[in-house]
């Protein structure tokens, strides 16, 4: 299997700030990676596809980046409704995926 | 927008057998791989596995002696079915909604989650 692994587990930020969240994976999985947003007793919902492709309807302020085994989602300006925990997923190759998650908190 | 809807048994003894149903309303239900993942209470995502509409499956080796997944066509819902269950067992369980690539034979990314049923396993 493909490990995920994310960097940081935790990170506390303040509203207006720039945050990126890194996500390694164990093989090459090319561009072939998502990120979801997860907020507490709610579905992930999915932010970012095929590494950089933003979904339909996601505020701009989220892009996502990288290729082979290092990616990096970007939140420009962070805003209240962004805390949360995020997750990446490879589906490079079965079975698919995820990190163990990055918990966005307030500083 | 696709509307996903699970159901199932929330509380099982251990040796049960898990089983979840989940129903697509509004959305074009043959395109699509359905998959089921879970999350254990306080902790991260994993994939059971998947179905497309001609009934090709594709199970996570870590639970693949355990696992059935079916589709009923007829009704646009999948199921999900777990034996002999253990507490390591309890978790989340999500149903969801998976694009093919564009060879239009393998599943991508999750797209379209349903709301997640607890199911908890203990004697």
């Amino acid at each position: 299997d493909i490990q995920m692994t994310q960097s940081p587990s935790t990170l506390s930020a303040s509203v207006g700030d720039r945050v990126t969240i890194t996500c390694r994976a164990s093989q090459s999985i090319t561009v072939w990676l998502a990120w979801y947003q997860q907020k507490p007793g709610k579905a992930p919902k999915l932010l970012i596809f095929r590494a950089s492709s933003l979904e339909s309807g996601v505020p701009s302020r989220f892009s996502g980046s990288g290729s082979g085994t290092e990616f990096t989602l970007t939140i420009s300006s962070l805003q209240p409704d962004d805390f949360a925990t995020y997750y990446c997923q490879q589906y490079d190759s079965y079975p698919w995926t995820f990190g163990q998650g990055t918990k966005v908190e307030v500083k | 927008q696709v509307q996903l809807q699970q159901w199932g048994a929330g509380l099982l003894k251990p040796s049960e057998t898990l089983s979840l149903t989940c129903v697509g309303y509004g959305g074009y239900f043959s395109g699509y791989y359905w998959s089921w993942i879970r999350q254990p209470p306080g902790k991260g995502l994993e994939w059971i596995g998947e179905i497309n509409y001609s009934g090709r499956t594709n199970y996570n080796p870590s639970l693949k002696s355990r696992v059935t997944i079916s589709v009923d066509t007829s009704k646009n819902q999948v199921s999900l079915n777990l034996s002999s269950v253990t507490a390591a067992d309890t978790a989340v369980y999500y149903c969801a909604r998976t694009p093919y690539d564009s060879s239009g034979f393998y599943s991508t990314f999750i797209d379209n989650w349903g709301q997640g049923t607890l199911v908890s396993v203990s004697s």
